[in-house]
């Protein structure tokens, strides 16, 4: 059975760099095959995704996003990263990692989900 | 703003089917995935693409897409599946992943 767990500060201060890691247990994130996501969900609203990454480091982002989101994968520790910067009250949400299925060109979904990380941007 | 579109609230009376609905261009060229999420928990993957329920999830929920129009429906809902459900897919460049706004289940 697949699981994912985030871990990273609860708390980040304006202006500073969100940095969030998912470590994946049950599976290898080398074995290849999936795709590795971060979504959030500000509070009571929906979910919005922000990118994924494949074993390669290969990554597309949320063009909303881009300019202040970096995904890295560690294969070595089967952890991947999240570094969003330049935060504000606006980037308080629940953080999820999740694995990705890319399939056939038309295909995607997300199977298996962390338990979600709350972050709270103040000062 | 959301590339794929759903209505916010939707309630059933126990026992009766409801379709939820998630509209968007993409859908023409791409298939849906949907989540179930329940207060203060993670969303789960309920169904996805053309036919494909994940192991443990009961047969009442089904999909289907017709057009710009992807759907999930349950036959015969019951009091636990009232929840949030969100559609999600490929946008139009087909690169990036987009999530429909979310449809807030009631069971009446």
């Amino acid at each position: 059975q697949v699981q994912l767990q985030e871990s990273g500060p609860g708390l980040v201060k304006p202006s500073q760099t969100l940095s969030l890691t998912c470590t994946v247990s049950g599976g290898s994130i080398s074995s290849g095959g999936y795709y590795w996501s971060w979504i959030r969900q500000h509070p009571g609203k929906g979910l919005e995704w922000i990118g994924y990454i494949d074993y390669t480091g290969s990554t597309y982002y949320n063009p909303s996003l881009k300019s202040r989101v970096t995904i890295s994968v560690d294969t070595s520790k089967n952890q991947f990263s999240l570094k969003l910067s330049s935060m504000t009250a606006a980037d308080t949400a629940v953080y999820y990692c999740a694995r990705t299925n890319l399939i056939s060109g038309t295909t995607s979904y997300f199977d298996y989900w962390g338990q979600g990380t709350l972050v709270t941007v103040s000062s | 703003s959301s590339e794929l579109t759903q209505d916010p609230a939707v309630s059933v009376a126990l026992g009766q089917t409801v379709r939820i609905t998630c509209q968007g261009d993409s859908l023409r060229s791409y298939y849906a995935s949907w989540y179930q999420q329940k207060p203060g928990q993670a969303p789960i993957l309920v169904f996805y693409a053309r036919n494909n329920r994940p192991s443990g999830i009961p047969d009442r929920f089904s999909g289907s897409s017709s057009g710009n129009t992807a759907s999930l429906t349950i036959t015969g809902a019951q009091a636990e599946d009232e929840a949030d459900y969100y559609c999600n897919s490929r946008d139009s460049s087909g690169n990036h992943l987009v999530f429909g706004g979310g449809t807030k289940l009631t069971v009446l």
